[in-house]
């Protein structure tokens, strides 16, 4: 069993729906969850990050924590052009300081 | 500007060449990591620097990869006989301090002949 499963996409949207999108993972040690957008050609960017179970809200961004499941999720709302782009998610270990990294999603909002 | 700096943004040398890509942190970032991104193995760990203690090399994948941090800045990952299969993007990423979000460059996409 991979330590993270992501779905790789592509997911395709029209734009201003919601965008969802989520990660399993199966070490426990993994205490700091993380969501990165990166752009073709570009490194990946911070987006939200977190390490309490529950929401967490930062404009059209939502990260939903659940550690019991070991599930994450990023919700995005009113979606755009913009937002195209790979997500992915990211987990710190407690003992640690390596991220370990989901494949990606491919995101992609239509006009 | 105020983000990590990597150089060269695009390499391409010959196999057997020895390389070497350069990171420029956030000013102020005491933690600075290496990562590599390739199409079939999304983004590994390669190594991390904090301070001034011993680097956490447990993710450089052979004996050819190495990296330096001098001054607690800038940093130097160097690849000697570079093989195909080091073809990827590296990035760089720093963080304020451990456990913080890490921040990252654009990267340097390495090609291999």
């Amino acid at each position: 069993q991979k330590e993270v499963e992501q779905d790789p996409g592509p997911l395709s949207v029209p734009e201003g729906a919601i965008v969802s999108l989520n990660c399993t993972y199966s070490n426990s040690a993994f205490q700091y969850f993380m969501w990165y957008r990166q752009y073709s050609r570009k490194g990946p960017e911070l987006l939200m990050y977190t390490y309490s179970s529950g929401n967490k809200e930062d404009g059209r961004f939502t990260a939903q924590v659940d550690k019991s499941s070991k599930y994450i999720s990023l919700f995005i709302r009113d979606s755009q052009p913009s937002d195209s782009a790979t997500y992915l998610c990211a987990w710190l270990e407690a003992a640690g300081n390596k991220l370990t990294f989901g494949g990606g999603t491919r995101v992609l909002v239509k006009p | 500007g105020a983000g990590v700096s990597q150089s060269p943004s695009n390499k391409v040398t010959e196999k057997g060449k020895d390389v070497e890509l350069r990171c420029d942190p956030i000013s102020g970032h005491t933690a600075l990591y290496w990562y590599r991104q390739s199409l079939g193995q999304g983004l590994e760990f390669l190594i991390y620097f904090q301070g001034n203690s011993a680097p956490d090399k447990s993710g450089l994948p052979s004996d050819r990869f190495s990296a330096e941090r001098t001054g607690g800045s800038v940093s130097t990952l160097t690849i000697q006989r570079t093989q195909q299969e080091d073809s990827a993007v590296y990035l760089c990423a720093s963080s304020l301090a451990p456990y913080q979000p890490q921040h990252f460059g654009d990267g340097t996409r390495l090609s291999i002949l």
